[in-house]
């Protein structure tokens, strides 16, 4: 069972470049999202999906965009790299309830932009 | 804006002492609030999950309160160990998001 798979692990751009990172899950889970986490400004959520087809803006979405077109996958892509989209980058697969809300998290993409 | 802080110096406590975390919040009415455990190059792992309705939850040696009128959560290691050295994130959720702190860097000394 490997949970929350993020492809690549490690990434080097050039200014100007494009790239899409991948998210898989194997849970089942409705709700996907993509985070960054810079030194001392903790997880910032980029974007998020509640279900298959469906996508909505987080706190610093602009560069990045989204796509689910599957429920187990959930795309993040950059179209045009720039040096401060440098980061690693999460993602997360849960299920928001104050039951079980907790969210699962991939090991992290390290992307660098030159 | 929704705001999250959490201490941004490191804890260094001894090994047998009780660790205490702080979470506090603006700006912000969480459904619940959860505290995550991460460890260098790895993504964040769950501990605990505390609802609005809730003052306090416990699991194992790990205790979480809960003060809406405070907006504060206290997370505390009791018998601390060299293992629980980490970074330790307070996470508020509220509708579809949740939202994370900076995380304070926890070191246990032996």
């Amino acid at each position: 069972n490997a949970g929350v798979t993020q492809t690549p692990k490690f990434r080097v751009l050039k200014t100007g470049q494009s790239m899409t990172l991948l998210c898989a899950q194997d849970m089942n889970h409705e709700y996907m999202y993509w985070y960054r986490q810079d030194p001392g400004m903790g997880l910032r959520l980029i974007h998020y999906s509640v279900g298959e087809g469906t996508t909505a803006k987080g706190e610093v979405p602009d560069g990045y965009n989204v796509s689910r077109l599957k429920k187990q996958n959930f795309l993040l892509g950059l179209e045009s790299a720039a040096p401060s989209q440098t980061s690693v980058y999460f993602c997360a697969a849960g299920r928001p309830s104050v039951i079980t809300g907790e969210l699962f998290f991939g090991e992290g993409s390290r992307l660098t932009v030159l | 804006s929704q705001k999250i802080e959490q201490n941004s110096e490191a804890l260094n406590i001894q090994e047998g002492k009780t660790a205490t975390l702080t979470c506090n919040y603006t700006n912000y009415s969480p459904a619940y609030l959860q505290w995550y455990r991460q460890d260098p190059g790895r993504g964040p792992v769950f501990l605990l999950l505390i609802r609005e309705n809730e003052k306090e939850k416990r699991k194992e040696r790990l205790k979480v309160t809960f003060d809406t009128t405070l907006k504060q959560s206290l997370f505390h290691i009791t018998a601390s160990q060299p293992a629980d050295s980490a970074t330790y994130l307070c996470a508020l959720t509220g509708g579809f998001k949740t939202i994370f702190g900076a995380g304070t860097r926890l070191f246990v000394k032996a």
